[in-house]
């Protein structure tokens, strides 16, 4: 489980502010993924990588922004928060191609206010 | 895309109890159909899965059921315990799907009465 981190665990910030969400693995797996969850919404899918330098949308996008500069590392941003961001975000990894279980890591709390 | 719907959204049973989770999907190419547990607080994790080419899988106290034909798959969890409260996922994922991204349910909240 200590294999996928993410950093800060919780953090508040106020309207219109740049940040920054870090995710680590250290599983050298292809596959990593970024969800929020929100009460009544489940877990929705923000943005995911297959391999270094390729990313793609998932159902949540607007208003984030990735990259994957190396394998391991995964950092989401949040470019200009409002407060429907506020949520709790949730990195994951996957080994490689589908039907492979996806790993999450201990999830961030972000408050926007 | 997939779709999956999860029922009920919520589940209280009296300990030693059975509680019987179900999920549907929209995709019939769907072939991976994992299960996932979250204690308040906590990061979901893996608990059981089956894939399209099985009809039922066990583990201890804990099987997963799946009916292609109706596309729904269901969480049996029998003798039920203080500890098996927690919300539960099922998802969904197959080859139609980009990535390997797994379609969630909108989740089941558990709780086992002492």
């Amino acid at each position: 489980d200590a294999g996928i981190t993410q950093s800060p665990r919780y953090k508040i910030t106020e309207t219109g502010r740049q940040v920054t969400l870090m995710c680590h693995q250290t599983w050298s797996h292809s596959y990593m993924f970024w969800y929020r969850q929100d009460l009544g919404h489940g877990l929705r899918l923000i943005y995911y990588s297959a391999a270094a330098d390729i990313t793609d949308k998932g159902e949540v996008s607007d208003g984030y922004v990735v990259s994957r500069s190396k394998t391991e590392n995964f950092p989401l941003t949040l470019e200009s928060a409002t407060r429907s961001q506020t949520s709790v975000y949730f990195c994951a990894s996957s080994e490689s191609g589908r039907g492979n279980t996806i790993y999450f890591g201990e999830g961030s709390w972000l408050t926007v206010v | 895309g997939e779709n999956v719907e999860q029922h009920p959204s919520t589940l209280s049973v009296q300990e030693g109890d059975s509680a019987v989770i179900k999920c549907t999907y929209s995709d019939s190419a769907s072939n991976y159909f994992p299960w996932y547990k979250q204690e308040l607080g906590k990061r979901p994790q893996l608990i059981i899965d089956i894939r399209s080419n099985v009809g039922e899988k066990k583990d201890q106290r804990i099987a997963v059921t799946l009916n292609k034909t109706a596309k729904h798959f269901s969480l049996h969890i029998t003798e039920t315990q203080p500890e098996d409260s927690a919300v539960y996922f099922c998802a969904a994922s197959g080859p139609r799907i980009a990535g390997n991204m797994l379609t969630f349910g909108g989740g089941t909240r558990l709780m086992v009465k002492p």
